[in-house]
């Protein structure tokens, strides 16, 4: 059982569209952390965050901490192709040193 | 690149060996951390290495072990090995090890056991 669960497993979108992928948890995290990964390589770092209710943007990424610290959601406005990878959602428990991750989210932007 | 080396890069061998991976932090991270990345587990975190002492672990069997040397690298070490081991195995390395710090990750090794 994952301590934090991703909807959804795959999506498959059109450039242009946008998509929203979600991180959800009963547990309170002192962090949650976003990565991306793709085929070959290891996770990268896309945002950190670490206040209830705090928003977080990076060019068309939004990133949301959910008020109550135990969930939050990813949204790309006007996806493209270069945004194709695994997402991942990680978080650090309260009181806790490991960082648990999420199985993640494959988004795939078709041309 | 995220500054985080990784040897070898890819591993065949066969059950019951036993393997070493290498990993080399970021210049001036003290912290490093295992995970595994298997297709139905995910990304699971194994151990934690702070400055040379174990400061947490994870979901690692008994069968592996981990150290952190004086220069700070890490090795990994993975004996009896079983077809279920077969996994990318990623190190990650931090500054310290509070709760907002940023690891990077390793492009990972890829071990394959048949």
């Amino acid at each position: 059982t994952q301590l934090l669960e991703q909807s959804p497993q795959f999506l498959s979108i059109q450039e242009g569209e946008n998509l929203t992928v979600y991180c959800n948890s009963s547990s309170v995290f002192s962090s949650l952390q976003w990565y991306r990964q793709e085929p070959g390589e290891g996770p990268v770092l896309l945002v950190t965050v670490v206040t209830g209710g705090e928003v977080k943007k990076l060019k068309r990424l939004t990133f949301q901490f959910g008020d109550a610290r135990k969930d939050s959601s990813l949204h790309i406005t006007a996806a493209q192709p270069g945004d194709t990878g695994l997402y991942l959602c990680a978080g650090r428990a309260d009181n806790d040193y490991k960082l648990s991750f999420g199985a993640g989210t494959t988004v795939t932007v078709r041309a | 690149d995220s500054g985080v080396t990784q040897t070898p890069k890819h591993l065949i061998t066969a059950t019951g060996q036993r393997v070493t991976l290498r990993c080399s932090p970021r210049s001036g991270d003290l912290s490093v951390y295992w995970y595994q990345q298997s297709l139905d587990q995910g990304l699971q975190f194994l151990i934690q290495y702070y400055n040379g002492e174990e400061r947490a672990k994870g979901n690692i069997l008994e069968r592996f072990s981990a150290q952190q040397f004086p220069d700070l690298h890490s090795e990994l070490n993975l004996s009896s090995l079983e077809l279920g081991d077969s996994a990318l195995y990623f190190c990650a390395s931090s500054v310290g090890t509070g709760a907002g710090e940023t690891q990077y990750f390793g492009p990972g090794t890829r071990l394959l056991v048949l």
